[in-house]
């Protein structure tokens, strides 16, 4: 069974662009929740899809938004880049529910320059 | 202070040392994970409690829902135990949300 695959694995953008990082969950996974880690402030909630619906939002700026798709894939987008968006991005899937095991993907290192 | 309470921090020990890692947490749960994460970045799921105590291994988890703590143990360390271990809680309706502890720096010395 194919785990949560993350693309790019590595991304380097400039400061005022923006990106767009993918999230493919396990088959059967309805929903994926993605996290940004940072030496700083280590691993934080971005938000939570469940059945292309935002379930859930952490307290992060209005540049960070997301979707999801009706075969679960996500995708995260941050714009107008600023150089403290540079983290490892991480999604995770998981059966719909308050009690189940989440799986991590192996995550996006984005380099802002 | 932060929801979620890790300690210590970091932690240095001998192959073949028993190891413990506790958490502590403020906020009501439906869920407390044990992650482990290696260098490069992947993140692995070891255990999802929420009651009691679980096995795999060499690694236990408990966890004491009225005093809001778990601990992560591992029997017979190894150096490839070394790793960042993370406790992350779920809140009761916040489905996907987890709440991240500081993480441990656990190294393994052979």
């Amino acid at each position: 069974k194919a785990g949560v695959t993350q693309t790019p694995r590595y991304l380097i953008k400039t400061r005022g662009q923006q990106v767009t990082l993918s999230c493919s969950p396990i088959s059967g996974h309805r929903s994926v929740s993605w996290y940004q880690q940072t030496p700083g402030q280590g691993l934080q909630f971005l938000f939570e899809y469940f059945s292309e619906t935002q379930r859930n939002k952490g307290n992060f700026p209005g540049r960070f938004s997301g979707r999801q798709f009706s075969n679960s894939r996500s995708e995260m987008n941050v714009s107008t880049l600023e150089l403290g968006d540079s983290a490892l991005y991480l999604c995770a899937s998981s059966f719909p529910g308050s009690n189940t095991e989440a799986f991590f993907g192996q995550g996006t290192r984005l380099t802002v320059v | 202070k932060n929801e979620v309470e890790q300690s210590p921090q970091n932690l240095t020990a001998q192959e073949g040392e028993f190891i413990t890692i506790n958490c502590s947490y403020s906020v009501g749960i439906s869920a407390l994970h044990w992650l482990q994460q290696h260098p490069g970045g992947g993140i692995v799921s070891l255990f999802m409690l929420s009651s009691g105590k679980k096995k795999h291994g060499r690694l236990i988890a408990t966890i004491n829902i009225q005093e809001k703590h778990s601990s992560l143990h591992i029997t017979a360390s190894h150096p490839r135990d070394s790793a960042v271990y993370i406790c992350a809680a779920r809140g009761g309706t916040s489905y996907g949300k987890l709440t991240f502890g500081q993480g441990t720096i656990l190294t393994v010395h052979p």
